[in-house]
């Protein structure tokens, strides 16, 4: 069965932390790898990653992707509390053709002033 | 763009009683997913269309979820009859085609359905 997980499920730190939050993959026909952002509402689009080793950079936001051993993290520097928010990790595979993304349970981070 | 637009925002409803979620994709997408998020089981895809047309619908819980794609403009949830169980929040994505690369596309979520079944 097709599954994506996430850890830690939750996490608190203080404003200028760092953190990683990670997420592993157990997908067939692997096409690509995306994480979200919820706050209060819908999830909201990060980045999608579908090479090894190419590093992603948004802001404080970085992320990165290893096919081999089947995982990705999520760096996010000097955290406010702006940061606090579920993040969601998915994948786009599985049996279908195509469009089909499988979530995992999300990381919910508490960023404290 | 007005995004993703979903409706009703909240519902509450006796069990028993039939409920209907409806979903207005991003013009111009010609896929859409709806999903439900709990916080046991987190966000799971229910169905999802590809040009009004249900591709996989594996997600579907059981027979009392049923789901419509009548045209490009328009896709409906339909829940009869509703259960507690059902109370979730019902989103509605919709993203582009994947084009000759086969894949790797951004999914656009609406606001959601907060559902709650009495």
């Amino acid at each position: 069965e097709d599954k994506v997980v996430q850890s830690p499920l939750s996490l608190v730190v203080h404003e200028g932390d760092t953190v990683t939050l990670n997420c592993s993959y157990e997908v067939t026909n692997f096409r690509s790898l995306l994480w979200y952002k919820q706050e209060k509402k819908a999830p909201t689009f990060l980045f999608m990653l579908t090479s090894s080793g190419i590093e992603k950079k948004s802001g404080r936001l970085s992320s990165i992707l290893d096919k081999k051993e089947l995982f990705s993290i999520l760096n996010i520097t000097a955290t406010q509390t702006g940061d606090s928010a579920i993040y969601l990790c998915a994948v786009e595979g599985g049996s279908s053709n195509t469009g089909k993304l499988i979530f995992g349970q999300g990381t919910t981070l508490q960023v404290k002033p | 763009d007005a995004g993703v637009i979903q409706s009703p925002r909240h519902e509450v409803t006796e069990m028993g009683q039939e409920v209907t979620l409806r979903c207005k994709p991003i013009s111009g997408h010609d896929y859409l997913f709806w999903y439900r998020q709990t916080m046991m089981r987190g966000l799971e895809l229910l169905i999802y269309f590809n040009n009004n047309v249900p591709i996989d619908d594996s997600g579907m819980p059981e027979d009392r979820f049923s789901a419509k794609m009548p045209n490009a403009s328009f896709s409906t949830l339909k829940i009869q009859p509703s259960e507690p169980r059902d109370s979730a929040v019902y989103f509605c994505a919709s993203s582009k085609g994947t084009g000759m690369r086969g894949g790797s596309y951004e999914q656009y979520f609406g606001p959601g359905t907060r559902l709650t079944v009495t």
